[in-house]
């Protein structure tokens, strides 16, 4: 069984750059979940998504968006990249159906110089 | 909107000294609760999950956590941590049936003493 993995690793990016992060989803899982997590806090509910729709959203602003593939793979896209915007970025895989667990990947920790 | 409260931001104890990292969630109906932690640099892991049932609940690495319904709290324990469980931990909570997302709490920082 495939674990959440997720790329890349870390990244550094200037102020008002895009950025593209990927998530390929545990086998067998068809829902994706993407949280932000500055240093200190827990984890921010950014969006899920579930047939390749948008089933959710946190209080984020439009320039965080998503797609999600076929495979159930996923990408968060964040556009006009701010200072605040460094943080870990994690996603996780579960099942759309039942109240389990999400199963999270390892993150990817971005930068914003 | 769901809230998770962890009162703790540290929590100090010396190995093989018992330890409780305290939860409190806003009251709502349906809720399903989890402990996740989270080692330097890595990503979340499970600890255990209350969804229904009986309201002790047992985890993995000796962890174990109770279910107060009255108190809404699930406050998560061990009777003898290692210098191994020194992480962050993260209480949260998942409305509904179907789809919904987590809500954390801002977490604990468990550090064992040798």
């Amino acid at each position: 069984e495939t674990g959440v993995t997720q790329s890349p690793t870390h990244l550094i990016k200037t102020r008002g750059q895009q950025v593209t992060l990927r998530c390929s989803s545990q086998s067998g899982h068809n829902t994706v979940s993407w949280y932000q997590q500055a240093l200190g806090q827990g984890p921010q509910f950014i969006f899920q998504y579930y047939r390749e729709e948008e089933n959710g959203r946190g209080n984020f602003p439009p320039r965080f968006s998503g797609l999600q593939f076929p495979n159930y793979s996923s990408e968060l896209n964040v556009n006009a990249l701010e200072l605040d915007d460094s943080a870990l970025y994690l996603c996780a895989s579960s099942t759309y159906i039942g109240p389990g667990e999400q199963y999270f990947g390892p993150g990817t920790r971005l930068t914003v110089t | 909107a769901q809230s998770v409260t962890q009162l703790d931001s540290q929590v100090p104890v010396f190995e093989e000294a018992p330890v409780e990292l305290r939860c409190n969630y806003s009251s709502s109906v349906s809720v399903y609760l989890f402990w996740y932690v989270q080692y330097p640099n890595q990503g979340l892991q499970l600890l255990l999950k209350y969804l229904s049932g009986s309201t002790l609940v047992k985890g993995i690495n000796g962890f174990e956590a109770e279910f107060n319904k009255s108190q809404t709290s699930f406050h998560l324990r061990k009777p003898s941590v290692h210098i191994s469980d020194t992480a962050e931990y993260f209480c949260a909570v998942r409305r509904g049936e179907n789809g919904q997302n987590f809500v954390f709490g801002p977490g604990t920082r468990l550090s064992v003493l040798p």
